[in-house]
């Protein structure tokens, strides 16, 4: 069974940072690109950044260029980002997701809730 | 970037009725949109890929279809469990966007 854990979560304040980690199991890791999106509370989906397989290509969505970095160990089974000068706008459900057929998300984690306050 | 816009934005039904949720791309997309089911507290679950492609072990009521900027999914028989939130989602040049969302509600 295909299995993504997020982890990292917490309250941080504006312009502070915070590591997001997410462990896979039941399936083969590094075969896949993987993905993390946000949820605002009580709002819709966005796409922050991918990494593909083997962490050569990434790509982020402009809201987080240059303050997120993601990365991924394959030997660990572990996707992450690094999130630097939190803003209250970043505050959020951080889910990571696997990349499926034709570029969609065929599989989620449960999510770890960012809130950037002070 | 391409926007996506579905439309309504909340749904009200019943158990029984067949339901379509909209979602307009800003400009033309390929064959890559997919659909998917959130309830409250969950993660999503994906339902469709690449348009018109049912993801394993979503039921068959459940269907896709559209082509350039229009694309539709309908649920040919509302069930009890499909009361939830339904988001469409394209990628395009390495760039990946959601529509707004689809409340869908018990009339």
């Amino acid at each position: 069974e295909v299995q993504l854990v997020e982890s990292g979560g917490g309250l941080v304040q504006p312009g502070g940072s915070l590591r997001l980690s997410c462990a896979a199991s039941g399936f083969s890791f590094s075969s896949y690109w993987m993905h993390w999106v946000r949820q605002d509370p009580g709002k819709g989906l966005v796409w922050v950044s991918r990494i593909n397989s083997d962490g050569s290509s990434i790509s982020y969505a402009d809201s987080v260029k240059g303050r997120f970095t993601i990365s991924r160990d394959n030997a660990k089974n572990t996707l992450y980002v690094q999130m630097n000068s939190l803003r209250a706008e970043d505050t959020a459900v951080y889910f990571c997701a696997r990349e499926g057929s034709a570029w969609s998300f065929d599989s989620w984690g449960q999510g770890t809730l960012v809130t950037v306050s002070s | 970037d391409i926007q996506l816009t579905q439309s309504p934005s909340t749904l009200s039904a019943s158990v029984g009725d067949r339901v379509t949720i909209t979602c307009r791309a800003s400009q033309r997309i390929s064959s890559w949109l997919a659909w998917y089911q959130q309830k409250p507290g969950k993660a999503p679950k994906l339902l469709i890929y690449r348009v018109s492609s049912l993801e394993s072990g979503v039921p068959s009521r459940f269907s896709g279809s559209g082509y350039g900027t229009e694309f539709t999914l309908t649920i040919s028989s509302l069930q009890p469990d499909d009361f939830a939130t339904y988001y469409c989602q394209q990628y395009n040049s390495f760039s990946y966007t959601f529509g707004q969302g689809t409340k869908l509600e018990t009339k």
